[in-house]
Formats: C-alpha cells, structure tokens, sequence
C-alpha cells in the first residue's frame, strides 16, 4: 500500500530536550516537506527537499533541522524544542514539485512543555 | 509569495441540503493547481478535488464541484446533498510552478453538518 508514515502520532516533551519525528514514504517520491498546522493559519511549510541531499527552508524553518541521507526518509529534528513548537505536524510527499497530487502521513501531535 | 484566503472559520449545513465553502487566492503565475483538502477528526489530510487553471471547465468529484474563477482568483467549494461523513475541517490549497512550495494553504473552514 503507497503510503507516508509518520512516528510517533502523538509526543510530549520537555523544552529544550531534542527530538525527532521520522517521516518515510515507500511511492519512491523524490520531493518531501515539512508542514506545521496550527488553529487559523492552515500549514505552513518548515522544509522541503527535492532529492537526496537537496534540502532548503520553507516559511517556517527557524528551530527546526532536517536531513535527506535515502530518497525514503526525511525526518524532522528539534535540537532544543521550545513551548511555541507545539503544533501538529505533518509529513508529505509527491513525484516533483509541481502538478502532482501530494500524500501526507498521519500527523504527529507535538506539546512541548 | 502566494496566499490563500478562507474567509470563513466555520460552516454549517443541514444534512442533504447544499453548502459552498470559499477561497481565495493570489498570485502572478498563469499555470497552478488548486486543491480542496478534507481534514476529519483522525487528522488525515484528504485529497477531496482538484483544479488544473489552464482548464476553463470545472472540476467535479460525485457530490463535490468547485466553481473556478480564473480572473476573480476563486476558487470555491460546493457540496451537494450533505452527509454526517462530510464534518470536517476543509483546506484550500495551492500549487505552483516554484519548486519550493509544494503546497499553500489557506487557514480552513470547519463545516458542521446537522442531522
């Protein structure tokens, strides 16, 4: 089954201990993001990475890290997590940047406190 | 940058009447997609129509139809004969033609659905 997934669903954790949330895509997309969804503002874009090793910033980069090391996986890291990362996050996917529809995982519930 | 725009935060619709969500868009590309994105309670984002602009014709999927508007930078949703299933929050979404973004969203619109 084509599908992206996402882990853990559901985290909380302290300010300032790292974490990361993993993201792997079994479609052989090349293009993966980053998206945070927070009440009114829909999601918005932490990172992108358009193939291996090819990563850059979206809207909404500042305390976050990723890495593109397998065309599969692109997980999002928190060096330092801070209270306003709270947010759901979600992992997607897609063949290339334009024109293709784009799968997303399940979603991960972040509360840092 | 592109923006889109749902100017209403919440929706609600008698079950089997009709309800039309809104959208609005601006950018300066002339070839985008658009996109109608249904999130329920499990937190799954669902892919519900699409919208190519080169297309004059709009998109319709069974009860879902969108009216798009090129000129107007419109781009709604109507669902027909509303269902309990169709709860949700709804995402309007863009698509263009900088490798970047692979999608902007607009804030959503929770539709409630009243037996």
């Amino acid at each position: 089954e084509a599908q992206v997934t996402q882990n853990p669903r559901y985290l909380i954790t302290v300010t300032g201990k790292k974490l990361t949330v993993t993201c792997s895509q079994n479609m052989n997309h090349e293009y993966m993001s980053w998206y945070r969804q927070d009440p009114g503002l829909g999601l918005r874009q932490i990172y992108y990475s358009m193939n291996v090793e090819v990563t850059d910033k979206g809207d909404v980069p500042e305390g976050y890290k990723v890495s593109r090391k397998e065309k599969r996986n692109f997980p999002l890291i928190l060096e330092s997590p801070s209270p306003n990362q709270t947010s759901l996050y979600f992992c997607a996917s897609s063949y290339t940047p334009s024109r293709a529809e784009a799968f997303f995982g399940q979603g991960t519930r972040l509360t840092v406190v | 940058a592109q923006t889109v725009t749902q100017s209403q935060p919440e929706m609600s619709v008698q079950e089997a009447e009709t309800v039309t969500l809104s959208c609005t868009y601006d950018t300066s590309e002339s070839d985008y997609y658009l996109f109608w994105y249904k999130q329920p309670p499990s937190r799954q984002m669902i892919l519900v129509i699409r919208q190519e602009a080169y297309k004059q014709q709009n998109a319709t999927e069974n009860r879902f139809s969108v009216n798009f508007q090129k000129a107007a930078k419109s781009f709604s949703l109507k669902i027909s004969d509303s269902q309990l299933g169709d709860a949700a929050m709804y995402f309007c979404a863009y698509r263009g033609n900088n490798a970047g973004n692979m999608l902007t969203f607009g804030g959503g619109t929770r539709l409630m659905v009243k037996p």
